[in-house]
């Protein structure tokens, strides 16, 4: 139990373009999401919270336009980078909280997005 | 945010050591826990403790929620190739978000 998909795994798109990226939770139903930005050989760090049925939050300093959150269901956000630049390049990862395993949060597998 | 201390950075063990890890926090979390890492992939659960004083065992693993909420440990005993990966340490506080140590290599070495 406790299973996180993202989609897709890996995705090259050209600068200005928008990517979206999807989180699911397959065997749970997951209210609250995160979503996680990670540089190489640096811990994640976490762009914002992702609400079932309401706006999302996001953290200081991560731009809501740029990262647009969508939380349409109980097992599904998703994560849309918009007029994608080279340095929006990163590995992305979403984890989704699991109210039913006190509050434990389970990853998904990441999302490396490469702009050229 | 990054607001644990994570130790060591890394570590360069032989198999069949024990591995130890720890990480502490200026700050109190209702929840430790630790994460392993592997190239490419992301965090998989290892360990959750949910009570101060909790000493919690997954296989080789053993971890502990220090009494004070503010610092936990991880071991690892007679470690094996397969060990080799990232550990992050994370506090979760009341609001849910986790607040990750910078992480600990470990190599090791047959």
């Amino acid at each position: 139990g406790a299973v996180v998909s993202q989609h897709p795994s890996w995705v090259i798109c050209k600068s200005g373009t928008s990517v979206k990226i999807e989180c699911r939770s397959l065997d749970f139903q997951a209210t609250t999401m995160f979503w996680y930005r990670q540089f190489p050989k640096q811990s994640l760090m976490l762009m914002a919270t992702s609400n079932e049925g309401s706006k999302a939050t996001y953290e200081q300093g991560v731009e809501k336009d740029k990262f647009l959150i969508n939380h349409a269901s109980l097992t599904l956000s998703t994560l849309t980078v918009t007029s994608a630049h080279p340095e929006d390049s990163s590995f992305y990862i979403c984890s989704a909280r699991d109210r039913l395993a006190r509050e434990t949060q389970y990853f998904g597998p990441g999302t490396r997005l490469l702009v050229l | 945010g990054q607001q644990l201390n994570q130790s060591p950075q890394s570590m360069f063990i032989q198999e069949g050591e024990d591995v130890s890890m720890n990480c502490t926090s200026s700050s109190i979390f209702n929840t430790w826990l630790w994460y392993k890492q592997d190239p490419g992939e992301g965090p998989v659960l290892l360990i959750a403790l949910y009570k101060a004083g909790e000493l919690t065992s997954n296989g080789r693993l053993t971890a502990q929620f220090g009494i004070t909420r503010k610092d936990s440990f991880l071991n690892i005993s007679a470690s094996i190739p397969s060990d080799v990966g990232i550990y992050f340490c994370a506090g979760q506080r009341g609001d849910y978000k986790l607040s990750f140590g910078a992480g600990t290599t470990v190599t090791v070495r047959a």
